[in-house]
C-alpha cells in the first residue's frame, strides 16, 4: 500500500493566520482526500483533491477557508485560512489506491 | 446515502475476555467496510476491510469482523482482549465510486486488569 507522509506533524498558530499542510505519497494516485478530526471527535471528510481539476468540497467546507492544491499525482496541500481556535484539529490526508488504503500520520494544529 | 452507526461509544472489558464492537451500516448498494484503530496520540491504522469477497474478514492483532447483509452489520470481534488493545476504533464505509470514506463516531475500548 502507498506510504503517506505529512508536513508539518504539528504546529501552533495564531488566530487570523494560515497554515499549509503538505501530503506526499510514494506512488502515483488518482485521488487524495483531506479529513479533519476535531478534539474527541470522529473524522470528517473536507474535500477530494483530483489532479488537474479543482477540489470537490463536502457540505460545510468551502474553498476560501480550505484551499487545496494538487499539482501532480503524488502531492497535495491543504491550507487552513484565517485561523480561529475552532480550527484546532488533526488534519489527515488519505489516498485511493484500489480503494482506500490508509491515512497519513496527521498534522495536529493548535490555534491560539 | 451510505452511513455507519457505531452502537457503543464506550466499551469496557477485562483482559483475556472477548471483545465485541458493534457497527451497523446503511447502503443502497454493496458497500466496502473497514475498521481502523487509533491509539492515543497515534495515527490511524487499518485493522481489516471487507470488499465483497469472504464475509468473514481476518485482520491484524487477532481481530476479525463478519459482514452480515441480512443484519446490515459489520461487528468487530477478538477472542481475548489485551491491554494493548485499549484505543479508539472506527468503523468506516466507502461512499460511492469516489472511494470517499464516511466514519462512524468511534468506540473507545477500555481494557482492565
Amino acid at each position: 500500500s502507498a506510504v503517506i507522509s505529512q508536513k508539518p506533524s504539528r504546529d501552533i498558530c495564531q488566530r487570523g493566520t494560515s497554515l499549509t499542510i503538505q501530503c506526499q505519497v510514494d506512488s502515483q494516485v488518482t485521488m487524495m482526500f483531506w479529513y479533519r478530526q476535531q478534539p474527541g471527535q470522529s473524522l470528517t471528510l473536507i474535500a477530494t483533491a483530483n489532479q488537474g481539476s479543482e477540489a470537490t468540497y463536502e457540505s460545510g467546507f468551502v474553498i476560501d477557508k480550505f484551499p487545496i492544491s494538487r499539482p501532480n499525482l503524488t502531492f497535495s496541500t491543504l491550507t487552513v485560512s484565517n485561523l480561529s481556535p475552532e480550527d484546532s484539529s488533526i488534519y489527515l490526508c488519505s489516498v485511493e489506491e484500489s480503494g482506500p488504503t490508509g491515512f497519513g500520520p496527521g498534522t495536529r494544529l493548535t490555534v491560539t | 446515502a451510505q452511513s455507519v452507526t457505531q452502537l457503543d461509544s464506550h466499551v469496557s472489558v477485562s483482559e483475556g475476555t472477548p471483545v465485541l464492537l458493534r457497527c451497523n451500516y446503511s447502503s443502497s448498494y454493496s458497500p466496502s467496510l473497514f475498521w481502523y484503530v487509533q491509539h492515543p496520540n497515534k495515527g490511524l491504522q487499518l485493522l481489516l476491510k471487507y470488499t465483497s469477497a469472504a464475509t468473514l474478514v481476518k485482520g491484524i492483532n487477532g481481530f476479525e469482523a463478519e459482514f452480515k447483509k441480512s443484519e446490515t452489520s459489520f461487528h468487530l470481534t477478538k477472542p481475548s482482549a489485551h491491554m494493548s488493545d485499549a484505543a479508539e476504533y472506527f468503523c468506516l464505509i466507502n461512499t460511492g465510486t469516489a472511494s470517499k470514506l464516511t466514519f462512524g463516531t468511534g468506540t473507545r475500548l477500555q481494557v482492565t486488569l
